[in-house]
Parts: structure tokens; sequence; C-alpha cells
């Protein structure tokens, strides 16, 4: 059973900021939300992950709605590297693994 | 380079053969997943272990399947008899675990499987 609903592709300018959007309408309080993402011919990448507060990092920032609906990965400058397919996963606090979704394919365009 | 290690980074094989593939994790990393991941679908888990104790197996682990981790270092993933359904990338990720809600998974870069 799918936990999250992505979009299966969008497309981003060079230099913008890109924001993927992620639903989670049947979120549990106790369910993290994860970003990870795969390069082509590469492994993933952890990204970011938070219960419920907006987070932000080196890679990426990571808002969450206030009733954890939904939620937005947003990379603030996007760049050629940044093409990618982009995991929004949610992981219960006890659950030992990740469940990856199809994802989001972004094509980052000059 | 300290990442997770995979070897080798392809392999063809014939129906029918034995397989096996090696996973060097970051080193001092606790915790070793499986996965594997068909064109276009996201990685789907197979396995996991802590140090040496494999603690949990996918349903799609069949019998033919079997991991290992002697040790609690590098990990062999072997597939008996393969099958064509069974190409696909296989990809293998380390964490330093302490506390689940702050894991981060590395993974390597994978071990492509094609069955002919």
């Amino acid at each position: 059973d799918a936990k999250t609903t992505q979009p299966p592709s969008m497309d981003c300018a060079e230099g913008r900021a890109a924001n993927l959007p992620c639903n989670h309408s049947t979120i549990s309080g106790n369910e993290y939300v994860y970003w990870y993402r795969q390069i082509h011919s590469q492994g993933p990448q952890y990204i970011i992950h938070g219960l419920k507060n907006n987070e932000t990092n080196e890679m990426a920032s990571l808002i969450i709605t206030e009733d954890r609906k939904s939620s937005t990965l947003i990379l603030p400058h996007a760049t050629l590297r940044d093409t990618a397919v982009y995991y929004c996963i949610v992981r219960v606090s006890n659950d030992y693994k990740l469940s990856f979704g199809a994802g989001t394919t972004v094509t980052v365009r000059a | 380079d300290t990442g997770v290690s995979q070897n080798p980074r392809h392999k063809i094989t014939k129906r029918g053969q034995n397989v096996t593939f090696r996973c060097d994790p970051i080193s001092e990393h606790n915790r070793l997943y499986w996965y594997r991941q068909t064109l276009g679908q996201g990685p789907e888990f197979l396995t996991y272990f802590q140090n040496e104790a494999q603690l949990e197996k996918s349903r799609l682990l069949s019998d033919r399947f079997s991991a290992e981790r002697p040790k609690g270092s590098f990990s062999t993933l072997e597939i008996q008899r393969t099958e064509q359904g069974d190409s696909a990338m296989y990809l293998c990720a380390s964490s330093l675990f302490r506390e689940i809600v702050n894991e981060k998974l590395f993974f390597g870069s994978g071990t492509q499987l094609s069955v002919l």
C-alpha cells in the first residue's frame, strides 16, 4: 500500500528553486518523512528527513504542512547535477526498512 | 574512497547458474541492507543485518537467495539457479545505527545482474 504520492516527473530551470511535492495524507504521528535521491547509475543518496518541524541542511529544505499530510522538498538553486529521481518516504519510527515508491524524475534544464 | 563498495558492477550469467555479489560497507557501520531495483521502479527491500545477525528477510527473498555477513564486516548475496526474473540492480547500503529516527543509509552503486 502506497504511503506517499509524488508526481512522476517535473522540470526545473538551472539556478531556480525546485519545489518537489509529496502527499502523505495517511501519515501517523510516529512516522517520519524522508527524502532520498538517485542519480543515474548510482545508488540512492540521503537528502533530509523530518517529523513535523521544517528542516534545512546543506542540500535542501523540507517543509511539512501543519497537518503533516503533505510536504515539499526545496532545492534552493537547482544545478544540472540535481537531475535525479527523488523519493519521498514515510517511515515508521520502529520500522527497520525504507520502502521506496517510484519517485519523481526531476530534470534540471540549462 | 570510503563509501559503500559493491562488486562486481555488472554480471551477465546464463539461466540456471549461481552468482554471488559482494558488498563492503563503510567501516564501522553496524547495519547492512540489501535492496533490489528493476527498471523504472524504486528499490525494494530484501534483507538486513545488524552486525553479523540477519534480522529480517523480505518475502521477495526466495529460497534461492542467501545472504551472509560473516564477522559483521562485508556481506555476500548469492542467488542459486538464476532465473530471467532475477535480472535487476542489486543495491547494498550500510548505516551506523544508533537510533532509528536518525538513521541514514549510504548506498553503493549496485551490481547489475543480467540473466540470459
